[in-house]
């Protein structure tokens, strides 16, 4: 079964360095890999998706993400953090391509920006 | 926004009762997908329907239910309630299901005291 999963639960980073939140998903390659965001007290917003036309993947908001097979991983990164990017980050997997499938969500990283 | 709308915005009721919260889809999506989160449990996945029949079924307990309308939107149906059903209840949408990405609504808050 596929499953996810994140490294970290809280990261914090300094505004203008380098952000860099870890995904790793289980052996077998998944059809489709997300990153998803949540701000307080809203819903969570599709970020970027991989659907293995290309590994690495630009999002919105400056995020981009790189599939890596022999590592099993979907890490996202931004270059250069701004206080807007403080989130929560779930990484997401697909278990299928099926009218049935679901998708797999993270336990979620929450991102703190520090001035 | 994400064209997705869930009513209430926010709920308070008692232990034992019951409560129905709705959700309209993005237009054109015919699957609909209920979500629990709560702060020790994270994101859950209780229930996915397409196209008004019910697809998939996760960690949705017995005192739930859910259905879609034939207007695809859904309502997701709480009874007997416990104080541990407080949470914030998504729904998401997607053009099938497929695995493909869904569209998240900004979700009902539930608050049982």
């Amino acid at each position: 079964a596929q499953s996810v999963t994140q490294l970290g639960s809280h990261v914090s980073v300094s505004e203008g360095a380098l952000v860099l939140l870890r995904c790793n998903y289980s052996s077998s390659v998944p059809p489709y890999l997300f990153w998803y965001v949540q701000y307080p007290n809203q819903g969570l917003q599709l970020l970027l998706k991989y659907t293995s036309a290309a590994t690495l993947v630009k999002g919105i908001n400056g995020f981009e993400a790189e599939f890596k097979k022999s590592e099993t991983s979907f890490h996202l990164t931004k270059p250069s953090a701004h206080m807007s990017d403080a989130a929560e980050y779930f990484c997401a997997v697909s278990d299928g391509r099926s009218s049935a499938s679901k998708i797999i969500f993270g336990s979620g990283t929450r991102l703190s920006i520090r001035p | 926004d994400s064209g997705v709308t869930q009513t209430p915005k926010h709920l308070i009721t008692a232990t034992g009762q019951r409560v129905t919260l709705r959700c309209s889809p993005r237009s054109g999506d015919l699957s609909v997908y209920w979500y629990q989160q709560s702060l020790d449990q994270g994101l859950q996945f209780l229930i996915q329907y397409y196209n008004g029949e019910e697809r998939a079924k996760g960690n949705i307990l017995e005192r739930f239910s859910a259905q879609q309308f034939p207007d695809l939107h859904s309502e997701l149906n709480l009874s007997s309630l416990e104080l541990g059903d407080s949470a914030l209840y998504f729904c998401a949408s997607s053009v099938e299901g497929g695995g493909l990405e869904q569209y998240f609504g900004p979700g009902t808050r539930l608050t049982v005291t």
